[in-house]
Order: C-alpha cells, then sequence, then structure tokens
C-alpha cells in the first residue's frame, strides 16, 4: 500500500465550480501535511500548509482529520488558473529529519 | 536570491554512462534533497542531508551517490546509468525543523533525464 493516496483524477470542471481532493495517509506517525500545486512541466510549490482545526486561504480550505488519517483540500469558484496537479504531502522522521512523502498527486483542469 | 538551481535542464545517456546533476540553493537552507518523478508514482525521495558531510539515504537510493561538502551545494552522481532511471529529477531545500517543526521546501525546475 502507498504511504500517500489521492484521488486518481483528473478533475475536469467548469470555471465557478468548487472542487475537493481527497487524500489518506497510512503512518499514524506522520507529522506535518501540506498540500503543493504542480503546473505541468514544472516545479511543485506550496500551496497551504494543513492544520488539525482545519485552514483557509482565500478560495482555499484544507483540513485535516488525524484520527482517520484524511486530508481534504476544497478549492471554491475555481479559476482557469488553477488548473494544475495538486500534491498531497506528509512528513515522516528520518534519521536526520523530517521527509517529505508526497502522493502521486491529483489533476485539475478548469474549463471556461 | 536565484533560490534553488539546477543543471542541467535536459540531458540524454547512454546505459552505463556516469554524470553528476548539480543544485545549488543560496538561502542557507540546512536541508537538501533529490527526487525523482515518474508517471503515477509521485515525487520519491533518492538522497537527503541536513548539512554539511551529513547525508541519508531516502526510499530509492540505489544507482545514486551524494555528497555534501558545503552549505550551497549538494550534487547527485549516478554511476552506471540504467533506462530505469529515466526520469525528472528534482531537488529540494528548507530549513531544517526542531522537533516536530517543518518548514516549507523550495524546489528546482528539474532535469529531465533519459537514458537510452
Amino acid at each position: 500500500r502507498k504511504e500517500v493516496e489521492q484521488d486518481p483524477g483528473p478533475f475536469n470542471v467548469p470555471e465557478g465550480a468548487t472542487v475537493a481532493f481527497n487524500c489518506t495517509y497510512s503512518n499514524s506517525a506522520s507529522q506535518s501535511f501540506f498540500w503543493y500545486r504542480q503546473d505541468c512541466r514544472k516545479e511543485p510549490k506550496l500551496l497551504m500548509s494543513v492544520y488539525s482545526s482545519g485552514n483557509e486561504d482565500g478560495r482555499f480550505t484544507a483540513q485535516l482529520n488525524r484520527a482517520s488519517q484524511y486530508i481534504s483540500l476544497l478549492i471554491r469558484d475555481s479559476k482557469l488558473s488553477d488548473s494544475a496537479t495538486y500534491l498531497c504531502v506528509v512528513t515522516l522522521r528520518g534519521d536526520y529529519g523530517q521527509n517529505f512523502v508526497f502522493g502521486p498527486g491529483t489533476r485539475l483542469s478548469v474549463l471556461p | 536570491n536565484a533560490g534553488v538551481t539546477q543543471t542541467p535542464k535536459f540531458q540524454v545517456l547512454k546505459t552505463g554512462q556516469s554524470m553528476t546533476l548539480q543544485c545549488a540553493q543560496d538561502m542557507n537552507h540546512e536541508y537538501m534533497s533529490w527526487y525523482r518523478q515518474d508517471p503515477g508514482m509521485g515525487l520519491r525521495l533518492i538522497h537527503y542531508s541536513v548539512g554539511a558531510g551529513i547525508t541519508d539515504q531516502g526510499e530509492v537510493p540505489n544507482g545514486y551517490n551524494v555528497s555534501r561538502s558545503t552549505t550551497e551545494d549538494f550534487p547527485l552522481r549516478l554511476l552506471s546509468a540504467a533506462p530505469s532511471q529515466t526520469s525528472v529529477y528534482f531537488c529540494a531545500s528548507s530549513f531544517n525543523g526542531v522537533g516536530s517543526k517543518v518548514y516549507e521546501q523550495y524546489f528546482g525546475p528539474g532535469t529531465r533525464l533519459t537514458v537510452t
């Protein structure tokens, strides 16, 4: 079983739609959680951190459920510029530091 | 700040050749890492380092070597290239958190490697 699993996608939605991405992780020792965004043929960039209390950044809301080992990302009022692959990330402590473990990503296409 | 830089951007190797992928950062980050990204697999950690002289293996270290002689540079060496190493390679860096503190990783633009 993969450490981090995500909706397989792709998601094709019209502009203005609300879209939700789901992510589950297998290791209960995972300590920190993030959503990264990756545009086609580009490097990943941090979208937002995810906290147990839930957090919001404009049109983006992230939730974490440690008991269920589940993370979500909600995008409201989708824009064409939201088209990208969304990567769920958890961290696990290695011998020397916290290592990032990436999910395979879910691709989003927002259509005009 | 240039951030994280990687060279080359593209490379084609023949099976059995060796090469070094370069990575440098100018943010004084202790933590540096190498990932490979393959379709459907996400990014997988190859090796990481938390400072000069300190490196450790990640999930997929076989066939790769690293060393860290300075804070700024973290080269990745392919010892004898194989077609299975065809991939996109990303270098990343961050401050190294204490305890459970985790900092954002910044990524370089990637190196697209093809091994024939």
